[in-house]
């Protein structure tokens, strides 16, 4: 049983396109982390929330973290071929725990 | 800082023999995990430390093991390699509070 369920799992989509990509459990979480990893390399960090409702914005990314702290959204607005890669959401089910991974969502953005 | 450095970055391995994969952070992290990740997958946890001379096992530890004598090396080894164990590794370790950092990742082949 996944613990992090990620949708959808591939997505290519045109340039200058928005999409959201989801992150849902049925556990809460105290912290919610998102990830991009490009082939042939470990994932990067791109944001961490950790309260309910809270939303991240990080130029044209923007993240939200449920009320109930068991799920979570990326959007991303007016995407561009730079934004292609692997998406990964990843949980902490209590602070300093280990984290849980998503599947990733393989974004592709064609010019 | 280098971050988290990884060694090698591929190798292949017959069914049978055996090899450690090194890692190393110049971060003072005392957090370190190693995770394995298969095509189109999310990451898996194998093994984790929480300091020098404390590790634990993650989901997936079965055929590997891992030590931590010092802060900065985590190595992860493989006493008799089989073909389920092709993977890309991930070296991993954070501070308390914050993202975790991932090394480049190991491509190792079992034939």
């Amino acid at each position: 049983t996944q613990l992090l369920e990620q949708s959808p799992q591939f997505l290519s989509i045109q340039e200058g396109e928005n999409l959201t990509v989801y992150c849902n459990s049925s556990s809460v979480f105290s912290s919610l982390q998102w990830y991009r990893q490009e082939p042939g390399e470990g994932p990067v960090l791109l944001v961490t929330v950790v309260t309910g409702g809270e939303v991240k914005k990080l130029k044209r990314l923007t993240f939200q973290f449920g009320d109930a702290r068991k799920d979570s959204s990326l959007h991303i607005t007016a995407a561009q071929p730079g934004d292609t890669g692997l998406y990964l959401c990843a949980g902490e089910r209590t602070s300093g725990s280990r984290l849980t991974f998503g599947e990733g969502t393989q974004l592709t953005v064609n010019p | 800082n280098a971050g988290v450095t990884q060694t090698p970055k591929f190798r292949i391995l017959k069914i049978g023999q055996s090899m450690t994969l090194q890692c190393t952070q110049d971060m003072n992290h005392n957090y370190m995990y190693w995770y394995r990740q298969d095509p189109g997958m999310g990451l898996k946890l194998i093994y984790y430390s929480v300091g020098a001379g404390i590790t634990d096992k993650g989901e997936v530890p079965n055929g590997y093991n891992v030590s931590r004598s010092t802060t900065e090396d985590f190595p992860l080894r493989l006493e008799l390699a089989a073909p389920s164990q092709t993977s890309v590794y991930f070296c991993a370790s954070k501070h308390s509070n914050y993202g975790y950092t991932f090394g480049s990742g190991t491509r190792l082949t079992v034939v």
